[in-house]
């Protein structure tokens, strides 16, 4: 499978301000997923996008699936101390089983 | 309750010994999945079950050899151990013909 670009790697922000991050690949999928990982924890699903152009909300949370179908966008609104963590895109296409993983953005959060 | 869980959680061991990592999801997903994180925290399919049917083999060496003696089980056999191996082994399960996969806690193997 295809490692996708996600950017940025990291980000180091102070607790109220909004996070973007973002995630391209050189293919197109039919499914984006956002995934958080606590660390020593493993990925939890946070949204799942299905079709181009959908934009999709949790709580503070909202993602996009780029119309393109190359790329995916996720954004925090006001971020907490406990959005500290390893957020990942993962992209799949209908021709298999597999999700395709980008390198992640690790967020740090100061009080 | 726990939807996806993994045994041992840690697992420490020397080069050159064979180990085994558990599997078990009590979601009554059918698909079922082993992903290795690397130290750079980059995840990567290794293999993947339907209904107790290997669909996933990626390029991984055969000394690692899946196993699912149901679809609520996916068990991860690793002979010969070598340094490289050390990472975190992560189970996913999903519903039949969903993209969502569901993690478990993972576990952490360290080979000295």
């Amino acid at each position: 499978g295809q490692q996708l670009n996600q950017s940025p790697q990291s980000m180091f922000i102070q607790e109220g301000e909004d996070v973007s991050m973002n995630c391209t690949s050189s293919s197109i999928f039919n499914t984006w997923l956002w995934y958080k990982q606590d660390p020593g924890e493993g990925p939890v699903l946070l949204i799942a996008l299905y079709k181009a152009g959908e934009l999709t909300s949790n709580g503070r949370l909202t993602a996009q699936f780029g119309i393109t179908r190359k790329d995916s966008f996720l954004n925090i609104s006001a971020s907490i101390p406990s959005d500290v963590g390893i957020y990942f895109c993962a992209g799949r296409s209908n021709s298999g089983y597999a999700l395709n993983f980008g390198k992640g953005t690790s967020l740090l959060v100061t009080p | 309750d726990t939807a996806v869980s993994q045994t041992p959680k840690y697992l420490v061991t020397q080069m050159g010994n064979d180990k085994s990592i558990k599997c078990e999801q009590n979601l009554g997903h059918d698909t079922m999945y082993w992903y290795k994180q690397d130290s750079k925290k980059f995840l990567k399919i290794m293999f993947s079950y339907n209904n107790k049917e290997l669909i996933i083999n990626e390029t991984v060496p055969n000394r690692f050899s899946p196993k699912s003696p149901d679809k609520a089980h996916l068990n991860l056999h690793i002979n010969s151990l070598e340094l490289g191996d050390s990472a975190v082994y992560f189970c996913a399960s999903s519903p039949r013909g969903r993209p969502e996969q569901f993690f478990g806690p993972g576990t952490r193997l360290t080979v000295l």
